[in-house]
């Protein structure tokens, strides 16, 4: 199976601020990756797929980039919205694993 | 616009058996893969199942392989999830969600939720 691992585990960071999530895939699952945030108590919503597919709706302060094992979520000015857990996603393969997921905390 | 419903969600004893329901609409539910995830209180996502548009592939993750059996009805576009043996770290928020038309499935639309408790 393909383990999936973030970093950090927690972040915080204050309105305006540029934050990065890393995703590292246990062997290479390029352009196979989707990003979800999910908000307390709420159902995930989809971000980005395929790697920097951003999907319809979804502000332009986030982005998606990286190759191989690697990849990054960016969001470029953070807003008071954007506080939520972030979770990453291989679609290269059986079975589907995810990240464990990123806590982005307001400072 | 996109709907999934899920019910079926309750409590009970390890050992027995649940049978999940998601009622999808607001799109044409033939053409997509769809999948069950879940998510143990104050844990994080974990994918269970996943069923192919037409109903002929499905896949299993590990711990729920020879338990659990997903299902699709393409004429009252629903979706279900069987659940026997159930154990208590079965015991979780399951969200049905929307896949692609591909090969490759990712979560583009999910639902609201139905929770599962097992214990005795």
């Amino acid at each position: 199976d393909i383990q999936m691992t973030q970093s950090p585990s927690t972040l915080s960071a204050s309105v305006g601020d540029r934050v990065t999530i890393t995703c590292r895939a246990s062997q290479s699952v390029s352009p196979w990756l989707a990003w979800y945030q999910q908000k307390a108590g709420k159902a995930p919503k989809l971000l980005i797929s395929e790697t920097s597919t951003l999907e319809s709706g979804v502000p332009s302060r986030f982005s998606g980039s990286g190759s191989g094992t690697e990849f990054t979520l960016t969001i470029s000015s953070l807003q008071s919205d954007d506080f939520a857990t972030y979770y990453c996603q291989h679609h290269n393969s059986y079975p589907i694993t995810l990240g464990q997921g990123t806590r982005l905390e307001i400072k | 616009q996109v709907l999934l419903v899920e019910s079926g969600g309750g409590v009970v004893q390890p050992g027995t058996s649940l049978r999940l329901s998601c009622a999808a609409s607001g799109f044409n539910f033939n053409n997509d893969g769809m999948h069950w995830v879940r998510q143990a209180p104050g844990k994080g996502l974990e994918w269970v199942a996943t069923i192919s548009n037409g109903g002929r592939d499905t896949y299993y993750a590990g711990s729920v392989r020879g338990r659990f059996t997903i299902s699709r009805d393409n004429s009252k576009s629903t979706l279900f999830l069987q659940m026997d043996s159930l154990r208590p770290e079965d015991s979780a928020v399951y969200y049905c969600a929307r896949g692609t038309m591909f090969d490759r499935q990712y979560f583009t639309y999910w639902g609201q939720g139905t929770l599962v408790t097992v214990s005795s």
